[in-house]
C-alpha cells in the first residue's frame, strides 16, 4: 500500500533554532517528492520538489534531502522564524498510468511546527 | 495573479442536506483537482479534471459526490445527501500542464461540518 509517514507529529522550537522533519514513504514506483507548507486556514504551498536522482535541494532557509534507496526524506529549517509556524506536509507522487492519469499525490499527515519567541 | 479560490470557506449543514462547493482555478490552468482532509487523517485525492473532462475520479468515495466543470473553468463538488463522515476540509488545486513535475496550487479549502 502506498503510504507516507511523517515524524514528529508536532514540534515546538524557539525562534532562531534549527529543526529537522522526517518523511518515510512506501510509494512505488516513485516520481517525485515535495514538501509543502500549510499555514493555518490556508492551502498547502510547495516548498521543494525532488526527483529520484536528486539528493538535496534548498529554498532559502529550507533544505530538503532525499534518499531514494531507503525511501526517506527530511526537511531542515535553519534559523527558524515565527512565520515558520505551520504544518509541513511531505507529498509523494507515484507513477501510474490508467485512464490517462499521470499519478496521484500521496500525502503524509504533516508535522505541526510551532516556533516560539 | 489571483490564486485558487474556493467558496464557501465554511459550511455547516445537517445530515441529509445537500451542499455545493465551488472552486475557481488559476486562469489558464487546464488541470483542476479536488482533495479532502477528514479529521486526523491525511489529505486524499478525490478527482482530476482536464478542462471539462474527468481524467481520474478514482478517489471519489461514493455516488453521493458529484463533481462538474462545465466549460472547463470553475468546478463544483456537490454532496447529496450529506453524511456525518463527509465532514472535513475540501481543497481544490489547479495546475497548468498536469505533468508529473507540475506544481499544483491549492486553494484555502472549504471546511464542511455535517451535524
Amino acid at each position: 500500500k502506498n503510504q507516507v509517514e511523517q515524524s514528529p507529529q508536532s514540534l515546538i522550537i524557539l525562534e532562531g533554532k534549527n529543526c529537522t522533519l522526517q518523511c518515510n514513504y512506501t510509494v512505488s514506483p516513485f516520481s517525485n517528492l515535495r514538501w509543502y507548507k500549510q499555514d493555518t486556514g490556508r492551502g498547502p504551498v510547495s516548498l521543494t520538489i525532488m526527483t529520484f536522482s536528486e539528493n538535496t535541494k534548498s529554498n532559502g532557509r529550507y533544505t530538503a534531502t532525499l534518499d531514494a534507496d531507503t525511501k526517506q526524506s527530511s526537511l531542515h529549517i535553519t534559523a527558524s522564524q515565527l512565520s515558520d509556524s505551520a504544518s509541513y506536509i511531505c507529498v509523494v507522487r507515484g507513477v501510474m498510468n490508467y485512464g490517462g492519469s499521470q499519478g496521484n499525490l500521496i500525502f503524509g499527515k504533516g508535522t505541526k511546527l510551532s516556533v516560539k519567541p | 495573479e489571483a490564486g485558487v479560490t474556493q467558496f464557501p470557506s465554511h459550511s455547516v449543514i445537517e445530515k441529509g442536506q445537500t451542499v455545493t462547493l465551488r472552486c475557481d482555478p488559476i486562469s489558464g490552468h487546464d488541470n483542476l483537482y479536488w482533495y479532502r482532509r477528514v479529521m486526523g487523517k491525511e489529505i486524499k485525492f478525490l478527482l482530476h479534471f482536464v478542462k471539462e473532462s474527468k481524467q481520474d475520479e478514482s478517489g471519489m468515495p461514493n455516488n453521493r459526490f458529484l463533481a462538474e466543470r462545465t466549460g472547463g473553468t470553475y468546478s463544483t463538488l456537490k454532496v447529496q445527501p450529506a453524511e456525518l463522515e463527509d465532514s472535513g476540509v475540501y481543497f481544490c488545486a489547479s495546475s497548468p500542464t498536469g505533468g508529473l513535475g507540475d506544481t499544483q496550487y491549492f486553494g484555502p479549502g472549504t471546511r464542511l461540518t455535517v451535524l
